[in-house]
């Protein structure tokens, strides 16, 4: 089945720490994305990717960083710069360009300890 | 960057329509207008998008405006598992500027 997962479901973060988010997806899809969730409130990109060994920064990305080695994956590291990481974290993918429809994973919850 | 803007919420009886407006009144020609909704706990779901011409498919149809500062994303017979926060999102695509901007949501709920 082709689709778009992430991992782990649940990650616990101890202060000072730098955890990794997994997001794989197996639909040839150029581009990547990542968001960030607060209760009650909408999505807010963080980092995006148009093509392997490029990314741009989305309009929260400090404290983040990611990598795109692979077509098919994109991680995510929160960084212990990010004060307040605790959010639910979704990565998505699509062709490249504005008409692409993003395809999301099921999401990280991150818990900080 | 183009903004959208969105009523917080809205309530239907099941079977019945459910109209959902969305302003971008500063869209740019080049945008285009995405549609998803999102369940507790999930990703979001895709539902529809166009750039200026109406658009229909199973899930919904989309109305847009002759000068596209607004649209209206149509649900013809709301059912249970419509119930959900829908969300409606300018994207753009230039070169490497690539802008995306979300609307707040509106959240669905549908009355048995």
């Amino acid at each position: 089945d082709g689709g778009i997962t992430q991992s782990p479901k649940y990650l616990f973060r101890k202060e000072g720490q730098n955890v990794t988010l997994s997001c794989e997806q197996n639909l040839n899809h150029d581009a990547m994305y990542w968001y960030r969730q607060d209760p009650g409130q909408g999505l807010r990109l963080i980092y995006y990717s148009q093509i392997v060994n490029d990314f741009q920064k989305g309009d929260i990305a400090e404290g983040y960083s990611v990598s795109r080695e692979k077509k098919e994956s994109f991680p995510l590291t929160v960084t212990s710069a990010q004060k307040n990481p605790t959010a639910f974290y979704l990565c998505a993918s699509s062709i490249a360009g504005a008409s692409g429809t993003q395809y999301f994973g099921p999401g990280t919850r991150l818990l900080v300890l | 960057d183009a903004k959208t803007t969105q009523p917080n919420s809205m309530e239907s009886n099941e079977e019945e329509p459910v109209h959902l407006p969305c302003n971008h009144s500063t869209i740019s020609g080049t945008d285009y207008i995405h549609w998803y909704r999102q369940l507790p706990s999930q990703g979001p779901e895709y539902v529809i998008h166009g750039l200026t011409s109406n658009v229909n498919n199973r899930m919904a149809s989309l109305a847009i405006a002759e000068d596209r500062k607004s649209s209206t994303l149509i649900l013809h017979r709301a059912t249970l598992r419509d119930a959900a926060v829908y969300y409606c999102i300018l994207s753009h695509y230039s070169s490497n500027d690539y802008k995306l901007s979300f609307g707040a949501g509106t959240t669905v709920t549908v009355r048995a």
